[in-house]
């Protein structure tokens, strides 16, 4: 079955600071990549998706995550943080050969001004 | 997101009753889910369907049921509850996109504590 890790409970950065929020993945097929946002007492926003093509994405908010297969890493990044992005940040990958979703425990961004 | 709702938003509830938590939604989607969100745990998938007559077991489904009603409205039940059921439980759906690899969109979600 596919898994998902996000190897940081918590990520700090300063306001105006770039970000790089973590997550490694395993499939056995081919990964279907994704990024949630949840913000207090929130539902699940969703940010990006890799699917297949350009390994850059770009998402939401001024967010993007690269896919790197080697690494099977998918991290996500923003070039300069803002206060508003602190919230909890969920990776999810789909293996493309059964259809449920498995997520990450969740990464904790607190941005500081 | 306004369009996937969940009622009750908090429940409390003591050991062995009977609960209910109900999901609508009014984007159209064929495909609804159940995940329960446990602290340093993330989400983990309790049953998904496809379309009405369709349902399937996620990775956790035991002590839980579903029915799925119409192609808006997707309910799941704990049968006899117990306090490891407490969590925060959410309702999401999704389109059937060519491929079927597309976003989710989620409730707001149920708290529910059983004492």
């Amino acid at each position: 079955a596919q898994s998902v890790a996000q190897p940081e409970d918590q990520v700090n950065v300063a306001e105006g600071n770039p970000l790089t929020v973590k997550c490694t993945y395993s499939v056995s097929g081919n990964p279907y990549l994704f990024w949630y946002v949840q913000y207090p007492n929130r539902g699940l926003q969703f940010l990006l998706k890799y699917i297949t093509g350009d390994n850059l994405v770009k998402g939401s908010y001024g967010f993007e995550a690269e896919f790197n297969k080697s690494q099977t890493s998918f991290h996500l990044k923003k070039p300069s943080a803002l206060v508003s992005d602190s919230a909890l940040y969920f990776c999810a990958v789909r293996d493309g050969n059964n259809n449920d979703m498995r997520f990450g425990a969740g990464t904790r961004l607190t941005v500081k001004p | 997101d306004a369009d996937v709702t969940q009622t009750p938003r908090n429940r409390i509830t003591k050991t062995g009753k009977r609960i209910m938590l109900e999901c609508s939604q009014t984007k159209g989607h064929d495909r609804m889910y159940w995940y329960r969100q446990d602290p340093g745990l993330g989400l983990r998938l309790i049953y998904y369907s496809f379309d009405v007559k369709d349902i399937n077991k996620g990775e956790i489904s035991d002590g839980y049921s579903v029915s799925r009603q119409a192609q808006a409205k997707f309910s799941l039940s704990l049968e006899s509850a117990i306090p490891n059921q407490t969590a925060l439980y959410f309702c999401a759906t999704s389109d059937l996109l060519a491929g079927g690899i597309n976003e989710q969109f989620f409730g707001p979600g149920t708290r529910l504590t059983v004492l």
